[in-house]
């Protein structure tokens, strides 16, 4: 199985609202990440977890919250988001933290997030 | 911080000829080098990856080369297929500092 899953597939919000996305792996990854990616933008890295430890914290607005309640589930929750946070939101895994060894990435399909 | 570039944004080429795309990095301390194939509205998906201790690496009909005195990786790929018509992204990677990707070539390959 090399499947990163996420949910939920479409997201829409409201400013004031708070929501969570989840993100799960069952490949014994011990590295998971988190992206945002614009239309026509590369992928923007957001977290980095490590051994459930927060490794890289790319200078991410507070309102954008990580979790990593094990070494099989990533969450990121949402709290008062502004429009222009819309955007494709990745999530991926790999066996290791990239750049210790040559460990594949594994990108899940993403959560599509809309804030009205 | 680091500072990915890649050229060309966009390149044309027909079928069975080869492409070639470059990025330049602006840290020295970046050890990984990936490249990623992203098709329109799908995940990115790892094509080929370098480390800094290595100079020219090959699977099939895609190669990665990189100069690490000149800052400086490439990617490869001969006999192109129209099923390699995708945006391509290169990234360097600095364990536990950043990871950041180039802005992307849209490649198109013309049958």
């Amino acid at each position: 199985d090399t499947e990163v899953t996420q949910t939920p597939k479409h997201l829409v919000m409201g400013m004031t609202n708070k929501k969570s996305l989840k993100c799960e792996q069952h490949m014994g990854h011990r590295a998971m990440y988190w992206y945002k990616q614009k239309a026509k933008k590369p992928p923007e890295l957001m977290f980095v977890y490590s051994y459930e430890k927060l490794s890289i914290n790319e200078s991410v607005p507070s309102r954008f919250s990580p979790e990593c309640p094990n070494s099989s589930l990533l969450n990121l929750h949402l709290h008062a988001l502004q429009p222009e946070d819309s955007a494709l939101y990745l999530c991926a895994s790999s066996q290791e933290e990239l750049g210790l060894a040559e460990y594949e990435q594994y990108f899940g399909p993403g959560t599509r997030l809309t804030v009205t | 911080g680091e500072n990915v570039e890649q050229h060309p944004s966009t390149l044309s080429v027909q079928e069975g000829d080869s492409a070639v795309i470059k990025c330049t990095y602006s840290d020295s301390a970046s050890n990984y080098f990936p490249w990623y194939k992203q098709e329109l509205g799908k995940r990115p998906q790892l094509i080929i990856d370098i480390r800094s201790n290595v100079g020219e690496k090959k699977d099939q009909r895609i190669a990665v080369t990189l100069n690490k005195t000149a800052k400086h990786f490439s990617l490869h790929i001969t006999e192109t297929q129209p099923e390699d018509s995708a945006v391509y992204f290169c990234a360097a990677y600095n364990y536990g500092q950043n990871f950041v990707f180039g802005p992307g070539t849209r490649l198109s390959v013309l049958p």
